[in-house]
Parts: structure tokens; C-alpha cells; sequence
């Protein structure tokens, strides 16, 4: 499978607790996205890296999220202190640097959280 | 204005009809766009992009873009109950023409 892969696929935390998600982007992929989802709402975005430089957060992404992509290939997203409203689906994507066709950008088949 | 406005539906077409989607976008989104489709509990999947002015076809679904109209559109032709899902319109982002803006969603509901 030469796809988006995210793990875990579900994770139950409770309130609280920390939890940490990873993804492997497409392997000639250089920018890997992090979105969130929630019920009856589109993906929202919360960060990117273009290798292994964060360029860009949203005003979305408190301080208790932080993400990591340190060698510029799998990528981590950390919640800690977990709180209810961080339940959602985490949805990681990645595309390539080029334009239009060439940067189009594919989901991996998301990391269920629910904190309880 | 949203980045990205679509009208969350449901909208019900009958087997074989075709299936009308519409998306509005602002200045803030680039000239790229692209049509996901969404299965209930599952990730979105592309469908089709669009970059330039008009129509591009690809099997029974049409993307149309209208930039002067600031409007986006998918049409689905021979609708199929398979077809029952979310479908998200999505923008480039103008400032780093990197990241996507989503719109909330059209549920749309294929009937027999």
C-alpha cells in the first residue's frame, strides 16, 4: 500500500490524558497536512510541513497540540491534557511541491479520537 | 463571507438523474479547486480538480468553474445509489497556494 497512513485508527483517552497520533505520507511526497473533522463539518486545516519546516499553523491549534516532523518524512501530532472537545476525527494528507496536478493532495483514512 | 460556502443538504435525486453540486468561494481562495467525496465514519477521496475556466469531464462526473462567478460546481451524470455520500468542495489557499479550505459538505442521497 503505497498510500496515506495513519495510526492509530481509533484511540478512547480519557480526559486528561495525552495521545499521539503519527503519519507516512506517500513517499515522494514533501508537504504532509494535518486536518481536523468533526460531525457534519468539512475537514479543518491545523498545520503543515514542507519537509521537515512547520510552515504554517491555524489559529485553531491551542498550545497543548503540537505537531513534529522531524526528518522530514513520517509526522507526529500530540494532544496533550486532552479535553472533550478534542474529539474528532484527525485526518493527515500530503502532496508534492509542484502546481496544480502535481501538488494535489490525499487523505490517509484518519485516526478516531474520542476523549471521555 | 466563508472561504468556501456549500449548502449542506441532504439533496435527494432518483436513480439515474443527475446529481447538481454547487460551491461559492472568496477572494481567499486560489483558482484550484477540488471535489472529495466522503463516505459516512471513512476519510474524503478525491474525485476531480479544476484550475481553469469551464467544464472537464471525467466519466459521469463534470466539474465546472466559473471564475468570474466566484462558483465552483460537480455534476454527477446516471446517479447511482453507490453515489450516496458528502461530497466537499475544496479551495487553494491565494496567500501560500499550499493548504485547502473546505466547505462544510453537500450530503447527497441517490433514491431507487
Amino acid at each position: 500500500d503505497t498510500g496515506v497512513s495513519q495510526d492509530p485508527r481509533h484511540k478512547i483517552t480519557k480526559r486528561g490524558q495525552n495521545v499521539t497520533f503519527r503519519c507516512d505520507p506517500i513517499s515522494e511526497h514533501n508537504r504532509l497536512y494535518w486536518y481536523r473533522q468533526t460531525l457534519g463539518q468539512g475537514p479543518e486545516f491545523l498545520t503543515y510541513f514542507q519537509n521537515e519546516a512547520q510552515l504554517e499553523k491555524s489559529r485553531l491549534l491551542s498550545d497543548r497540540f503540537s505537531a513534529e516532523r522531524p526528518k522530514g518524512s513520517f509526522s507526529t501530532l500530540e494532544i496533550q491534557r486532552t479535553e472533550q472537545g478534542d474529539s474528532a476525527m484527525y485526518l493527515c494528507a500530503s502532496s508534492s511541491q509542484g502546481t496544480n496536478s502535481g501538488n494535489t493532495i490525499y487523505f490517509g483514512e484518519g485516526s478516531w479520537l474520542t476523549v471521555v | 463571507q466563508k472561504e468556501v460556502e456549500q449548502n449542506s443538504g441532504p439533496l435527494s435525486v432518483p436513480e439515474g438523474a443527475i446529481a447538481s453540486l454547487n460551491c461559492t468561494y472568496s477572494d481567499r481562495v486560489s483558482q484550484s479547486f477540488f471535489w472529495y467525496r466522503q463516505y459516512s465514519g471513512k476519510s474524503p477521496e478525491l474525485i476531480m480538480s479544476i484550475y481553469s475556466n469551464g467544464d472537464k469531464e471525467d466519466g459521469r462526473f463534470t466539474a465546472q468553474l466559473n471564475k468570474a462567478s466566484q462558483y465552483v460546481s460537480l455534476l454527477i451524470r446516471d446517479s447511482q445509489p453507490s453515489d450516496s455520500a458528502t461530497y466537499l468542495c475544496a479551495g487553494r489557499d491565494t496567500g501560500t497556494a499550499s493548504k485547502l479550505t473546505f466547505g462544510t459538505g453537500t450530503r447527497l442521497q441517490v433514491t431507487l
